[in-house]
């Protein structure tokens, strides 16, 4: 069965500084790979997806991630990060096998301005 | 843009009760989903519904069922409200396959079980 990790609890960082939030999967062939966001009180928004082609993906209020196969991770990027991006990010795998999205236990990400 | 609509945003009901949470979708999606959140364990999935009047257990489906009777519409109840339910509770709606199609979600009801 597939499997997602998410290894960093909590991140803070500067405001203007860049981010890297890690999420690695378990898998045996490509999965399908999402990104969540969660501001205070709110339910997940997407902010981008992974299903196949360019690995590099570009999603909503300027986050990209990539896709790496060797490595089965696929982190999220943001090169200057603002105040308004602290929230919790969730990363999801999807797979042909089972008829569910699996989530991982999500980054809470602080930004200090 | 999808719409789901969770009734509530905050619940408060008492240890031994029957609680309804109900959910609404506007875009005609096929698949719906029940989560529990609870910090550091993520979303875990309760029940979900790939059509009207269907419903598959997800991964912590005790002391929980799920009604659909209408194609928008997706209900959790607790039968018997513990206090081990306290916790965050999100719907979600898709469209076609349930693992490659992205999931929107409602707000949320934050329930207490007293």
């Amino acid at each position: 069965a597939q499997s997602v990790t998410q290894p960093d609890i909590h991140i803070t960082v500067s405001e203007g500084a860049s981010l890297e939030l890690r999420c690695n999967y378990s898998y045996g062939a490509t999965p399908y790979l999402f990104w969540y966001v969660q501001s205070p009180g709110q339910g997940l928004q997407l902010l981008l997806k992974y299903f196949s082609g360019d690995t590099l993906v570009q999603g909503i209020k300027g986050f990209e991630a990539e896709f790496k196969r060797s490595q089965s991770s696929f982190n999220l990027r943001k090169p200057s990060v603002h105040w308004s991006d602290a929230a919790e990010y969730f990363c999801a795998v999807g797979a042909g096998n089972t008829d569910k999205l699996i989530f991982g236990t999500g980054t809470r990400l602080q930004v200090f301005p | 843009d999808v719409k789901v609509t969770q009734s509530s945003r905050y619940l408060v009901k008492r240890t031994g009760e029957k609680v309804f949470l109900e959910c609404v979708q506007d875009m005609d999606h096929e698949n719906m989903f029940w989560y529990r959140q609870d910090p550091g364990l993520g979303l875990r999935l309760i029940y979900f519904s790939y059509d009207v009047k269907m419903k598959e257990k997800g991964d912590i489906p005790e002391g929980y069922s799920v009604s659909r009777e209408k194609k928008e519409r997706f209900s959790l109840i607790l039968e018997s409200a513990s206090t081990n339910q306290t916790s965050m509770y999100l719907c979600a709606s898709s469209f076609g396959q349930i693992y490659n199609q992205p999931q929107h979600f409602g707000d949320g009801t934050r329930l207490s079980i007293l």
